[in-house]
C-alpha cells in the first residue's frame, strides 16, 4: 500500500524541548511539505522540499527547522524557538508539478506540557 | 498568492445535492482550482481540480465560471461521510504552493 506515513500521533513537548516530527513516503514523490493546523483554521505552510537535500521556508518557518537526506524522509523538527507549538502538524507529498496534487499524511498533534 | 472567499458553513440533506460556492476574484491567469476536503482530526483528501473547463470524477464536479472569477463544487448525492471541512485553494503554476484559507464546514443532515 501506497502512502504517507506520520508518528507519533500524539507527541508531548517540555518547555525548552526541541522534538522531531516523523514522516515517510513510498510514493515515489519528489517533492515534501510540513503544514501547520490551529483549531478551526487552514493549513499554513512551514517547509517544503522539491528534492533531496534540498528546502525551501514557508510562511511560518521560524523556530522550525527540517532535513531531506533522503527522498522517503522529510523529519520536522520543532525547536525551542517556537513559543507556541501546540497544534496539527501534516506532512504531504506529490509528484512536483506546478498545480500537482497533494498527499496529506494523517497527522502528528503535538501538546506543550 | 491570489485568495479565496468561501462560506463559512452549509448544510444539507443526505442524498441530496450539495452546491458549495468559491470566489477568486484575483485569479491569474495560470492559477489551477483545486478543491481538498477535511474529515475530523484527519489530513486532507485532494477532491478535484480545474483550470477552465468543467471538470467530472468519481467524488465530485466543478463547475468553473467562464470568467473564472468563481466556481462551484457540486456533490450530485451527499451521504453523511460527506461531512467535511472543505478548501477551495488557488495554486500557481509557478510555485506550486497551496494556499488554505478557512473552508466550508458542510453538514449532512440524515
Amino acid at each position: 500500500d501506497g502512502g504517507i506515513t506520520q508518528s507519533p500521533k500524539y507527541l508531548f513537548r517540555k518547555e525548552g524541548q526541541n522534538v522531531t516530527l516523523s514522516c515517510e513516503q513510498n510514493l515515489n514523490h519528489d517533492a515534501m511539505y510540513w503544514y501547520r493546523q490551529d483549531p478551526g483554521q487552514g493549513l499554513r505552510l512551514i517547509y517544503y522540499s522539491q528534492i533531496v537535500n534540498d528546502f525551501q521556508k514557508g510562511d511560518i518557518a521560524e523556530g522550525y527547522s527540517v532535513s531531506r537526506e533522503k527522498k522517503e524522509s522529510f523529519p520536522l523538527t520543532v525547536t525551542s524557538a517556537q513559543k507556541n507549538p501546540t497544534a496539527f502538524y501534516l506532512c504531504a507529498s506529490s509528484i512536483p508539478g506546478h498545480h500537482e496534487t497533494q498527499y496529506f499524511g494523517p497527522g502528528t498533534r503535538l501538546l506543550v506540557l | 498568492d491570489a485568495k479565496t472567499t468561501q462560506p463559512n458553513s452549509m448544510e444539507s440533506n443526505e442524498e441530496e445535492p450539495v452546491h458549495l460556492p468559491c470566489n477568486h476574484s484575483t485569479i491569474s491567469g495560470t492559477d489551477y482550482i483545486h478543491w481538498y476536503r477535511q474529515l475530523p482530526s484527519q489530513g486532507p483528501e485532494y477532491v478535484i481540480h480545474g483550470l477552465t473547463s468543467n471538470v467530472n470524477n468519481r467524488m465530485a464536479s466543478l463547475a468553473i465560471a467562464e470568467d473564472r472569477k468563481s466556481s462551484t463544487l457540486i456533490l450530485h448525492r451527499a451521504t453523511l461521510r460527506d461531512a467535511a471541512v472543505y478548501y477551495c485553494i488557488l495554486v500557481s503554476s509557478n510555485t506550486g504552493k497551496l494556499i488554505f484559507g478557512q473552508g466550508t464546514t458542510l453538514q449532512v443532515k440524515p
